[in-house]
């Protein structure tokens, strides 16, 4: 499973943009890019997934260079909801069987 | 169900007693997964059940540590003897057998006194 390297915590202002990098120089071929979010007390939500290039859906931006060995999660204009940790994991493909190993996480505060 | 439900929401136990842990996925839901989270902490990979597959168990952190799932369907971890570190949150998730996200429930808590 390709290890993960994101930042223990970032603090940004309601309206900003928020930009949280993830690093995964040994991903495979195979494996896909996830984010996750959880809210205190609340289990983790699946944000977005992606392969390559950007993937875009209603809660964030996911941009993954070429060489696919970083990835960044984009949110928008973020409001005070958006504070929680957000999890970057690698998942691989393999005809059913993906089992998600978490990390720390990226610990969000977002200030009024 | 539209979501997976745990039960119980909050268990307080005195060591030594065992404890069970109920999950119910969303329907038609073929991998189960539970993990624990101590307070602050990353998410801890437990268990996973995928169909008929023989379950993966490596990081149940020790033979305390049991779970099964009957019919496909509703899991139950069971710790016995339970001792003071077992006290986190316990959550549960499944997934169709694809790439789309995990549904976590919102854990059972478990506090050992």
């Amino acid at each position: 499973l390709a290890k993960t390297t994101q930042p223990i915590s970032m603090d940004s202002y309601e309206g900003q943009e928020v930009n949280i990098t993830c690093s995964h120089n040994n991903i495979a071929t195979n494996d896909y890019i996830t984010w996750y979010q959880q809210f205190p007390s609340q289990g983790p939500r699946f944000i977005i997934q992606g392969y390559k290039t950007k993937v875009t859906n209603e809660v964030a931006s996911l941009f993954i260079p070429a060489d696919r060995k970083s990835s960044t999660l984009s949110l928008p204009r973020v409001s005070l909801s958006d504070t929680a940790v957000y999890y970057c994991l690698v998942l691989m493909f393999s005809g059913g069987y993906n089992k998600l190993i978490f990390g720390a996480g990226t610990r969000l505060a977002v200030h009024p | 169900g539209a979501g997976v439900s745990q039960s119980p929401s909050n268990k307080v136990t005195e060591k030594g007693k065992d404890v069970e842990l109920r999950c119910d996925p969303i329907s038609g839901h073929t991998a189960l997964y539970w993990y624990r989270q101590s307070l602050g902490q990353g998410l801890e990979f437990l268990i996973y059940f995928q169909g008929n597959s023989a379950p993966d168990k490596s990081g149940l952190p020790s033979d305390r540590f049991s779970a099964e799932r009957t019919g496909g369907s509703v899991s139950t971890l069971t710790i016995q003897r339970t001792q003071q570190e077992d006290s986190a949150v316990y959550l549960c998730a499944s997934s169709l057998a694809d790439l789309r996200g995990y549904t976590f429930g919102s854990g059972t808590r478990l506090t050992v006194v």
